[in-house]
Parts: structure tokens; C-alpha cells; sequence
């Protein structure tokens, strides 16, 4: 059974500082990683997607690696800004159909 | 082109009833899933359809149960509801079953009281 844990539960940091958000997965079996963004009371949006081939995927201030051998990933962003506050989430698919299995989330501060 | 849509936003429910949620896709994409979100957790899965098929189940009772429609467009039922079942319910769409990009809905907030 897959299992994703994220690290740390919560973050908070000053403005402009580089972080680091980490995923670790249990089955290294993976077609895939994503990691999402979640506003309070709302729904999910689509960061990156990094294919089990990759080993990175940038997108503008934000960095996701893949090491599937040691089943961890990391989403770094860079020159933190107020509006990146939010909870972070990772999943990962499961081999045979779509079902993601989701770590508990990374909530993250970033004040002025 | 629209993302994915839900209704109703938000519900408040009676213990005991019945509701129905709905989701429709992005235009093209043929799955969808279904998860149930507590507070302070990560997503549950609760069902994925595909070309109108049941594809995947996660673990949840039988009073939970979809159906996907011909335009790809799915409700989610849940019947003989509990305080337990209050949650940010999310439908997610991705053009193939499995490994493509799941692309969320902004959620359905249901209360059970």
C-alpha cells in the first residue's frame, strides 16, 4: 500500500527567503509525482507534474525534483512571497488506474 | 475553456438524508474521481469512473456511490448520511484513467448536522 508523507507540517518564513518542501513515498513503482497548491475551504491546483522519467520540472519561482530510487521529491520555491501561503500537497498515482494517494499537506506562512 | 465546475458550492444536511453531488469535466477529459477532504488532512480517494465504467473504489461504506454520464459529466450519492461524512468533497479530471494530470474542482463544502 502506498503511503506519502510530507515534511515539515508547517512552515512559516519571511518574506523573499528560498524553501524547501519535502514528499516521501513508499512505492517506488511511480509513473508520476504532482504536487498541488490548496487555499483555505478550496479546491486543488495543479503545480507540476513530474514524470517518473524526469528528474525535474520548473515552472516560473517553483522547482519540483524526483528521485524515485530513494521515493522522495522536493518543491523548492524561490523569493517566498506573501500570496505563496497556502497548503502544499504531493500525490502520486497508483500503477493500475488514477487513484492519487495524497501526503497530509505542508502548511506554509509567509509573512511580510 | 472552463475547468472543472461542482454543485452546489456548499450543503448543509440532516443526518439521515441523502445528497447528490456534481461534477463536470474539462472539456475532452473522459475520467473522474472523486475524493473526500477532512480538515487538516490530505484528499481520500473515494472513486475514479472512465469511459462510464467504475475504474477504482477506495475505502469507503456502500452508501456512497456515482455514476458518470454519456457527456462525462458524474454525480456522487451519498445516502443515510452521518456527522462523519461532513467534508470538502473534490472532483478531479484527467483525460486518460491512469498517469495523466488530475485537474480539481473547487469543491463541494458539506455539512451534515
Amino acid at each position: 500500500k502506498q503511503e506519502v508523507t510530507q515534511i515539515p507540517a508547517a512552515l512559516s518564513v519571511p518574506e523573499g527567503e528560498n524553501l524547501v518542501l519535502n514528499c516521501s513515498f513508499t512505492d517506488s513503482a511511480i509513473y508520476n509525482l504532482q504536487w498541488f497548491r490548496q487555499d483555505p475551504g478550496k479546491g486543488l491546483t495543479s503545480l507540476l507534474l513530474i514524470q517518473s522519467s524526469q528528474r525535474e520540472q520548473t515552472s516560473g519561482r517553483l522547482n519540483a525534483s524526483l528521485d524515485k530510487s530513494s521515493g522522495r521529491s522536493t518543491l523548492y520555491i524561490a523569493a517566498s512571497q506573501p500570496g505563496d501561503s497556502a497548503t502544499y500537497l504531493c500525490a502520486v498515482p497508483s500503477p493500475s488506474y488514477g487513484k492519487l494517494t495524497f501526503g497530509q499537506g505542508t502548511i506554509l506562512t509567509v509573512h511580510p | 475553456d472552463a475547468g472543472v465546475t461542482q454543485s452546489p458550492t456548499h450543503l448543509i444536511k440532516t443526518r439521515g438524508q441523502q445528497v447528490t453531488l456534481r461534477c463536470s469535466p474539462i472539456s475532452g477529459h473522459k475520467s473522474v474521481s472523486w475524493y473526500q477532504q477532512v480538515l487538516g488532512q490530505g484528499p481520500q480517494f473515494i472513486f475514479q469512473y472512465y469511459e462510464k465504467e467504475e475504474r477504482g473504489r477506495g475505502n469507503f461504506p456502500d452508501r456512497f456511490s456515482a455514476r458518470q454520464f454519456p457527456n462525462y459529466s458524474s454525480e456522487l450519492n451519498v445516502n443515510a448520511l452521518l456527522l462523519g461524512d461532513s467534508a470538502l468533497y473534490l472532483c478531479a479530471s484527467s483525460l486518460e484513467a491512469g498517469n495523466t494530470e488530475a485537474f480539481f474542482g473547487q469543491g463541494t463544502r458539506l455539512t451534515v448536522v
